[in-house]
């Protein structure tokens, strides 16, 4: 399989900060990758899909100027979370898979706490 | 837009016996379905997938069935180990969707001794 590497996989914030969390593909290149959430005992919810590139594509319901994605090489997209509240507090996972290819492969997951 | 519902949400087995998960899509487009384990804390894993060309395929202990008529999958795992306790989920994509998937609500297996 391919390696997809996320980082951090965890961090506490402040209210009011704005947080980094890096997705990259170790080992191929990914034009388009993409953020999920994920709260406790719940299912990967999709929030946006990453191109490299270009603009983002967020799902219904995400705010896009809360979550900023930025996929600016074919291995690397970051999504920040900007003016981060205790509601944001989540599992945040990311995806990739190799261009052509339907597999996906996701990162260990960033568990963000705001406090 | 698709949409995947799974089922049991929980499952308890015992050791050495056999566990069944099933999953049903809606979008008849749809032609990639893989499965996924998630261990707490940890991002899934892919652990087997099908394509909707094939109606079974395995892998040592695990196996995925795929019945395109009645838009279902399931996931078969054989000689249930303590170590395959996690969170499994089902998943639907459409091949050139650039890896998209639309997730299934999720099963917690738990193996006991």
């Amino acid at each position: 399989g391919a390696v997809v590497s996320q980082h951090p996989s965890w961090v506490i914030c402040k209210s009011g900060t704005s947080v980094k969390i890096e997705c990259r593909s170790l080992d191929f290149q990914a034009t388009t990758m993409f953020w999920y959430r994920q709260f406790p005992k719940q299912s990967l919810m999709l929030m946006a899909t990453s191109n490299e590139g270009s603009k983002a594509t967020y799902e219904q319901g995400v705010e896009k100027d809360k979550f900023l994605i930025n996929h600016a090489s074919l291995t690397l997209s970051t999504l920040t979370v900007t003016s981060a509240h205790p509601e944001d507090s989540s599992f945040y996972i990311c995806s990739a898979g190799r261009t052509g290819r339907t597999e996906a492969f996701f990162g260990q997951g960033t568990r963000l706490t705001v406090v | 837009g698709e949409n995947v519902e799974q089922h049991p949400s929980t499952l308890s087995v015992q050791e050495g016996d056999s566990a069944v998960i099933k999953c049903t899509y809606s979008d008849s487009a749809s032609n990639y379905f893989p499965w996924y384990k998630q261990e707490l804390g940890k991002g899934p894993q892919l652990i087997i997938d099908i394509r909707s060309n094939v109606g079974e395929k395995k892998d040592q202990r695990i196996a995925v069935t795929l019945n395109k008529t009645a838009k279902h999958f399931s996931l078969h795992i054989t000689e249930t180990q303590p170590e395959d306790s996690a969170v499994y989920f089902c998943a639907a994509s459409i091949s050139g969707g650039g890896n998209k998937l639309t997730f299934g609500t999720g099963t917690q297996l738990k193996v006991e001794l």
